[in-house]
């Protein structure tokens, strides 16, 4: 089935720098991508959605140059937290669909990588 | 936008009870209802999903129906076991030739007591 690789699983970063996590699709085209956010016992939120050599679309609320996402090749998406603070802390998990093949619906998910900002 | 309103927050059953879980949704548009089943730490796994154009859809021990006059869709598991336990979300989207994001409930926090 499909598969998408996430990195790192975790990361310890101190305040001010700049962290950035990975999504790859193993076995298929990334055609989409999302990335979410999710604090401790709540559920995911959007932060934003990104089409292969698109810039990303983000929503309401979320920070644009604080969260740099790339989405250059069809098997993998960057997330850039910069200028992370202790605030930017949290579980952020990608997800890949390939919308252009036809009949191809799933979202595949990435494992998340849990950001520490100290 | 898509708004994905999910309950109970937590259900505690007994092994080889039933646990129903509940959403609806606020865009009718939707047509693209999916249930993940997530552990501490990890990312959200497909356990089932359903189409607008299907009223039910059963996986063994799990089902999902689906009610789009009511924008309402339930998770539904039968002769649950300790393994189960986990955080469920059921989410929506629009599937689509474009991006179809997809859209989770807050999520419900199952315990299946031995």
């Amino acid at each position: 089935g499909a598969v998408v690789s996430q990195h790192p699983s975790w990361v310890i970063c101190k305040s001010g720098t700049s962290v950035k996590i990975e999504c790859r699709s193993l076995d298929f085209q990334a055609t989409t991508m999302f990335w979410y956010r999710q604090f401790p016992k709540q559920s995911l939120m959007l932060m934003a959605t990104s089409n292969e050599g698109s810039k990303a679309t983000y929503e309401q609320g979320v920070e644009k140059d604080k969260f740099l996402i790339n989405h250059a090749s069809l098997t993998l998406s960057t997330l850039t937290v910069t200028s992370a603070h202790p605030e930017d802390s949290s579980f952020y998990i990608c997800s890949a669909r390939d919308t252009g093949t036809v009949g191809s619906y799933g979202y595949t998910f990435g494992s998340g990588t849990r950001l520490t900002v100290v | 936008g898509e708004n994905v309103e999910q309950h109970p927050s937590t259900l505690s059953v007994q092994e080889g009870d039933s646990a129903v879980i509940k959403c609806t949704y606020s865009d009718s548009a939707s047509n693209y209802f999916p249930w993940y089943k997530q552990e501490l730490g990890k990312g959200p796994q497909l356990i089932i999903d359903i189409r607008s154009n299907v009223g039910e859809k059963k996986d063994q021990r799990i089902a999902v129906t689906l009610n789009k006059t009511a924008k309402h869709f339930s998770l539904h598991i039968t002769e649950t076991q300790p393994e189960d336990s986990a955080v469920y979300f059921c989410a929506a989207s629009i599937d689509s030739s474009n991006t179809g994001k997809l859209i989770f409930g807050q999520g419900t926090t199952l315990q299946v007591k031995p």
